[in-house]
């Protein structure tokens, strides 16, 4: 079946404090990987697109990368104007993409 | 462009009454798509359309009802409103498979009273 797992569902960091989300999936067929993020009271906003293993995208203090099992999004130095939800997504060639639950972070000044 | 558009923002419905949601995208996209979104739970599919005149099931559709007459627009009914179905929900577009991603609407959160 498949799958989409994000991890941690929450997290903490103090301005400046870098760390990595995970995005962990398990499709038949891999047509791309999309990153959004999702700031309360709205609708989630694209941040990225990844189809194969080794791919990079960066966005400011942003970073997505892709494996054949998993996508990490990075976040260098965040700022309290990071904090939002960030949530994963993958096309396995269906009509409809499947979403994980996302990651809740808190940037903390 | 206005991108995709959600009517209205906020609604409160007693139990048994209806309801419409009214989607409408201004980029020509071919899919559009049906959300609920609840804590924990994440983005629930509820039904979704690949073309005008075309509408499937989801994850969780019962209770629910869509219709795609015209291409830019996509309705979400709801014939008689329950507490359970009191959410926030997203409306989504994208012009095809593969490289596009989704444009989502700013949402509509429902609370049945």
């Amino acid at each position: 079946e498949d799958q989409v797992t994000q991890s941690p569902e929450a997290l903490r960091l103090q301005e400046g404090e870098s760390s990595s989300l995970n995005c962990s999936y398990t499709v038949s067929g891999l047509r791309g990987l999309f990153w959004y993020r999702q700031d309360p009271g709205k609708g989630p906003e694209f941040l990225f697109t990844l189809y194969s293993a080794g791919e990079e995208k960066e966005k400011e203090r942003l970073k997505a990368t892709l494996t054949k099992k998993e996508s990490f999004l990075h976040i260098t130095a965040p700022k309290p104007e990071d904090s939002a939800t960030y949530l994963c997504a993958v096309d396995p060639g269906t009509y409809k993409y499947i979403f994980g639950t996302g990651t809740r972070l808190k940037v903390l000044a | 462009n206005a991108g995709v558009t959600q009517t209205p923002k906020f609604r409160v419905l007693k139990t048994g009454q209806s309801m419409t949601l009214l989607c409408a995208q201004d980029m020509n996209h071919e899919y559009m798509y049906w959300y609920r979104q609840d804590p924990g739970m994440g983005l629930r599919l509820i039904h979704y359309s690949v073309g005008e005149g075309t509408t499937a099931k989801g994850e969780v559709p019962d209770g629910y009802n869509v219709s795609r007459l015209k291409k830019q627009n996509f309705l979400l009914g709801l014939e008689s409103a329950a507490p359970s179905q009191t959410s926030v929900y997203f409306c989504a577009s994208r012009r095809g498979t593969g490289y596009y991603g989704y444009t989502f609407g700013s949402g509509t959160r429902l609370t049945v009273v």
